[in-house]
């Protein structure tokens, strides 16, 4: 049962900290999205890849988050320096096709900045 | 862009019937899925609608209507498992926008 994979799945941290989230996508699913879900804004995204290249990270804060897909099997989303209202569930996901398609959810990893 | 409304919480009971409804205003429309999400879970496809009407499969059916963009999920025979987030979420020409989902509570 192939699934999307995230670690840590959670994580505590200090202000100023840098925080490295990782994911790995289903087998053969080309396409990546990084997500942020909030009680009071639901479901963000964040960035997406497709065959590995960025095509959109306009939700992203660029001053502190980066993220990348050094290869197929891992995409990594970075928050240097973190901030306490950077908490928040991180949720990566993937889909087999164009981006528009139905997506897989990894578990999501739970950041909390003090 | 996408603006997506749905309620923030309903409450119904068990073996009763619930429609969770959404309207959006987009520039662009290719079609509406939902996705269901338990507390401290990943969101999991539920449905996809592209064409207007009504699309069943089990207890869950999912119904559009792209002129006025409006779609609901009905939940039949409801049981206490179905207690969680329904998120609807319009598929763009390039994105899926998701709205903040609606919180259902089923009470015995």
């Amino acid at each position: 049962d192939a699934r999307v994979t995230q670690t840590p799945r959670h994580k505590v941290t200090e202000m100023g900290q840098e925080v490295t989230m990782r994911c790995q996508p289903i087998l053969g699913h080309n396409t990546v999205f990084w997500y942020r879900q909030t009680m009071m804004q639901g479901l963000e995204l964040l960035a997406y890849f497709r065959n590995r290249a960025p095509l959109d990270d306009s939700g992203m804060p660029k001053d502190r988050f980066s993220a990348e897909m050094p290869d197929a099997t891992l995409a990594t989303l970075k928050i240097q320096p973190s901030e306490p209202r950077d908490s928040a569930v991180y949720f990566c996901a993937d889909s087999a096709g164009h981006s528009t398609d139905t997506q897989y959810f990894g578990p999501g990893t739970r950041l909390t900045v003090l | 862009g996408q603006n997506i409304d749905q309620p923030t919480e309903m409450t119904a009971t068990e073996g009763a019937i619930v429609q969770i409804n959404c309207t959006y205003q987009t520039s662009g429309f290719n079609g509406l899925f939902w996705y269901q999400q338990h507390a401290g879970e990943a969101p999991t496809f539920l449905s996809y609608n592209v064409l207007d009407g009504l699309e069943e499969k089990g207890r869950f059916s999912s119904f559009l209507s792209r002129s006025k963009g409006y779609s609901y999920l009905l939940l039949k025979e409801l049981q206490m498992k179905d207690s969680a987030s329904y998120l609807c979420a319009v598929r763009g020409y390039q994105k899926v926008t998701f709205g903040i989902g609606t919180k259902l509570q089923v009470i015995p």
